[in-house]
């Protein structure tokens, strides 16, 4: 069965630096989205990506945040300056998105988890 | 704005029917879905409602009406596997890129 991977499981990084946190949606999927969940937290909303562009963004999702589909596979999430409360487990989704039956299933990927020191 | 309701924590017995509830106010919907998701792991799909009614899928049911901004999801025959945390979540139009807003999970243990 298809899904969607994210790599890496796990990042470490330091307050400030920059991380890419990386996704391969399913191949025939149109809509892709980036979550997160802070430890004890809720899943949160971030970014909805349709036809190469942002189609819709959460208040969370500030200039630090930038997505890029860079080759048609890849959907990238990128945080500029990492702070201390990025650290969270952070999901991809996509769906089909094509109108059909199966439209309506976000398949999530594994996740990454992001600490940030 | 956006407010979803569940209760934080349930306790059910192996065996046993349980009914986690869910309400809901928001500005925009276009569905409501069940997820489940284990500790560490994404959450995965268990169930949608778009109209009012009953969805049944094997021992997993849910429940929708619109009007009353309310949905349940049924557990039957429970087993220990299923102790995880149950989201809902309300998915935004089309023209929001139909993101999902989550609720803040209900947790649910089974014992046996």
């Amino acid at each position: 069965e298809p899904e969607v991977t994210q790599t890496p499981s796990h990042q470490v990084t330091q307050m400030g630096q920059e991380v890419i946190l990386r996704c391969v949606p399913i191949s025939n999927h149109l809509y892709f989205y980036w979550y997160r969940q802070i430890l004890g937290q809720k899943v949160e909303f971030l970014v909805s990506f349709y036809n190469n562009e942002i189609s819709e963004k959460s208040e969370i999702f500030d200039d630090q945040f930038s997505v890029e589909r860079p080759d048609g596979s890849n959907f990238t999430l990128k945080i500029r300056s990492t702070k201390l409360e990025d650290s969270a487990m952070y999901f991809c989704a996509s769906i089909i998105g094509g109108g059909g039956l199966d439209e309506y299933e976000q398949y999530f990927g594994p996740g990454t988890r992001l600490t940030v020191t | 704005g956006q407010n979803i309701d569940q209760p934080t924590e349930m306790t059910a017995t192996e065996g046993a029917i349980v009914q986690i509830n869910c309400t809901y106010q928001t500005s925009g919907f276009n569905g409501l879905f069940w997820y489940q998701q284990h500790a560490g792991e994404a959450p995965t799909f268990l169930s949608y409602n778009v109209l009012d009614g009953l969805e049944e899928k094997g021992r997993f049911s849910s429940f929708l009406s619109r009007s009353k901004g309310y949905s349940y999801l049924l557990l039957k025959e429970l087993q220990m596997k299923d102790s995880a945390s149950y989201l809902c979540a309300v998915r935004a139009p089309q023209g929001s890129g139909y993101a999902l807003n989550f609720g803040k999970g209900t947790s649910l243990l089974v014992t046996p």
